[in-house]
């Protein structure tokens, strides 16, 4: 099983629309979550992060974990074209000396 | 806030030879670095992780007599790939933390091209 898994895509939404990424990891002792946008040739760039169960919101971004299904989501409201990138969802295990472990990442696509 | 820049950005070199990448964070002092590799179509591996002062930690299957790691300051780390090979070509990222927080920040990546 691998240790952090995203739905490859590519994932389409409409301008205007929500568009959702879904994330799961196998580590129950993974402690804080990232999402991360990569733009085609370059690094990845954070969005938010999300330590508790719940939601986070910041701006038309909301994180949402649920570490009983280890599970953790983005949602983008009001989908700009801009938009349009590689979403990288990634999980930090222990204390901030760990590096992260990435997923393979989610094409979303927002068509004008 | 929390820049951090990579140079150079670009390296094209012949087969054998050494190519070394440096990372800094130009508003924070960084108390651990991190590298990782990214190859086409994959997502982000971590390579190793560096403290300022001491020697760096790699990951399980990364060579560390191949991938020399260097965090001599708070702002600079240097990773140096010894007698590269084709197969060592690929996008290398660093990325900094600074002070207690656990939020890791990218530099602007490092694309190599062995030839």
């Amino acid at each position: 099983q691998k240790e952090v898994e995203q739905n490859s895509g590519p994932l389409s939404v409409p301008e205007g629309a929500i568009a959702s990424l879904n994330c799961t990891y196998s580590d129950r002792g993974s402690q804080s979550f990232f999402w991360y946008r990569q733009y085609s040739g370059k690094s990845p760039e954070l969005i938010m992060f999300i330590y508790s169960n719940g939601d986070k919101e910041d701006g038309r971004f909301t994180a949402q974990l649920n570490k009983a299904s280890q599970y953790v989501s983005l949602l983008i409201r009001d989908s700009q074209p801009s938009d349009s990138a590689t979403y990288l969802c990634a999980v930090l295990k222990g204390g901030g000396a760990d590096g992260l472990t990435f997923g393979k990442g989610t094409h979303l696509i927002i068509q004008p | 806030g929390a820049v951090v820049s990579q140079h150079p950005s670009w390296v094209i070199c012949k087969s054998g030879t050494s190519v070394k990448i440096e990372c800094r964070s130009l508003d924070f002092q960084a108390t651990t670095m991190f590298w990782y590799r990214q190859f086409p179509k994959q997502s982000l591996m971590l390579m190793a992780t560096s403290n300022e002062g001491s020697k760096a930690t790699y990951e399980q299957g990364v060579e560390k007599d191949k991938f020399l790691i260097n965090h001599a300051s708070l702002t600079l780390s240097t990773l140096t790939v010894t007698s590269a090979h084709p197969e060592d070509s690929s996008f290398y990222i660093c990325s900094a933390r600074g002070g207690r927080g656990e939020t890791q920040y990218f530099g602007p990546g490092t694309r190599l091209l062995v030839l």
